[in-house]
């Protein structure tokens, strides 16, 4: 089955810097990588997702990268601000069966210090 | 308001007494799925459904059962909970564009 690896597992900037998450995929079939922010207590949110067909999104001070050929893709968070600091969940998608199945990277957790 | 919703938020248990954790959206998605989150294990998939009546597994179903007799509804079933399954648990839900909404969370123990 598909395996995602993210790195790092915990993550300090200070305010203002740029941070940047990354996870591999192992299977080729995926095609669909969503990123979830979780707030501490709270529920995953998603946050940004990309499609196969494109190499790269931006939205606002978020990015996401993807590279097929070597099987990764990266979150980047630019000018940070404490309201950044949750757990990020990478997610690679593929379809199984009649199904599409997600499966997560094990989280980073985001420490944005004033 | 568009939603998934979950109850109980928090259950305490023992060991062996059969516990139901209900699932629903308003949002007419065909998809449902059931994870639990455990520390540095992120979130490992249960059991999925695509539609009534279709339900497969997830990456780690040992332990769990599911029904999806209605479109809205997806409980997940404990028939014997056992302390390896005190864990936090989401409910999601997704349409066509492969988005998953998540509900609030179901935090378990089983003593």
């Amino acid at each position: 089955g598909e395996n995602v690896e993210q790195h790092p597992s915990t993550l300090s900037v200070q305010e203002g810097d740029s941070a940047v998450i990354k996870c591999t995929y192992s299977d080729s079939a995926s095609n669909y990588f969503p990123w979830y922010k979780q707030e501490l207590g709270k529920r995953p949110q998603l946050i940004i997702d990309i499609r196969s067909n494109v190499g790269e999104k931006k939205d606002q001070r978020i990015a996401v990268t993807l590279n097929k050929t070597a099987k990764h893709f990266s979150l980047h968070i630019t000018e940070t601000q404490p309201e950044d600091s949750a757990v990020y969940f990478c997610a690679a998608s593929r379809v199984r069966g009649s199904a599409r199945q997600l499966t997560f990277g094990s989280g980073t957790q985001l420490t944005v210090l004033p | 308001e568009a939603q998934v919703t979950q109850n109980p938020r928090y259950l305490i248990t023992v060991t062996g007494k059969k516990l139901t954790v209900t699932c629903s959206q308003n949002m007419n998605h065909e998809y449902m799925s059931w994870y639990r989150q455990d520390p540095g294990l992120g979130l490992r998939q249960i059991y999925y459904s695509m539609n009534v009546e279709v339900t497969d597994k997830g990456d780690v179903p040992e332990g769990y059962k599911v029904s999806r007799k209605e479109k809205r509804n997806f409980p997940l079933i404990l028939e014997s909970p056992s302390p390896n399954q005190t864990s936090l648990y989401f409910c999601a839900s997704g349409g066509e564009a492969d988005t998953q909404y998540f509900g609030p969370g179901t935090r378990l123990t089983v003593l």
